[in-house]
């Protein structure tokens, strides 16, 4: 069985510019989230979705944005990047709300 | 709010002892308590989650964590330290949703 996919695994951005992050679930499970991880700290929430739809969002600005698609992959979009933005992407899947999470290897990115 | 707090940034041990890896939690409500590990340049890997029922949890690797109420703690354990259990570890607690909120890690170190 595949685990929770994410793609690519390390990219190397400009300030300004925007990125998108991919993320397949595992098989079968409808809600993906995704975290932050800087250097350091701990993964930090910044979307749920759940059959398409946003169930939660962290504190993130406007610049971060997400979407769910039929097939239950996700993507992760972040605008007019920031050098702060550089970090570790990281998506879980889960089978429904309210069961564990599996993450993904995660997706580096560095913002130069 | 929910938080959970991890008191120690490290934590040696000798690799055949036993080991402990401290977490607190403050909840509303009922605790969904969770225990990942991390291994260097990879995402998260589910160990064990605490939802309702025996106070001891037992996980995958070996692990196992105690949960106490009275003192609000979640510690990971495991008899035997092996030294390729050396990785960051990081206890979490479901808010709303599937949202998880992580402590800031503690580094387990191995010693042969």
């Amino acid at each position: 069985d595949a685990g929770v996919t994410q793609s690519p695994t390390h990219l190397i951005k400009t300030r300004g510019q925007h990125v998108t992050l991919r993320c397949s679930p595992i098989s079968g499970h409808k809600s993906v989230s995704w975290y932050q991880q800087v250097l350091g700290q701990g993964p930090q929430f910044i979307f749920q979705y759940y059959e398409k739809e946003e169930r939660g969002r962290g504190n993130f600005p406007d610049r971060f944005s997400a979407r769910q698609f039929p097939n239950y992959s996700s993507e992760l979009n972040v605008n007019a990047l920031l050098l702060g933005d550089s970090a570790l992407y990281l998506c879980a899947s889960s089978l429904a709300e309210n069961t564990e999470a599996f993450f993904g290897q995660g997706t580096r990115l560095t913002v130069v | 709010a929910q938080s959970v707090a991890q008191p120690e940034d490290q934590v040696n041990v000798a690799e055949g002892n036993p080991l402990t890896v401290k977490c607190t939690y403050s909840v509303s409500g009922n605790p969904y308590l969770f225990w990942y590990v991390q291994y260097p340049n990879r995402g998260l890997q589910f160990l064990l989650k605490y939802i309702t029922g025996d106070n001891l949890v037992k996980g995958s690797y070996g692990f196992e964590a105690e949960f106490n109420k009275s003192q609000t703690s979640f510690h990971l354990k495991k008899p035997s330290a092996l030294v390729s259990d050396s990785a960051l570890y990081f206890c979490a607690v479901r808010d709303t949703g599937d949202k998880l909120i992580f402590g800031t890690g503690t580094r387990l170190q191995v010693f042969p």
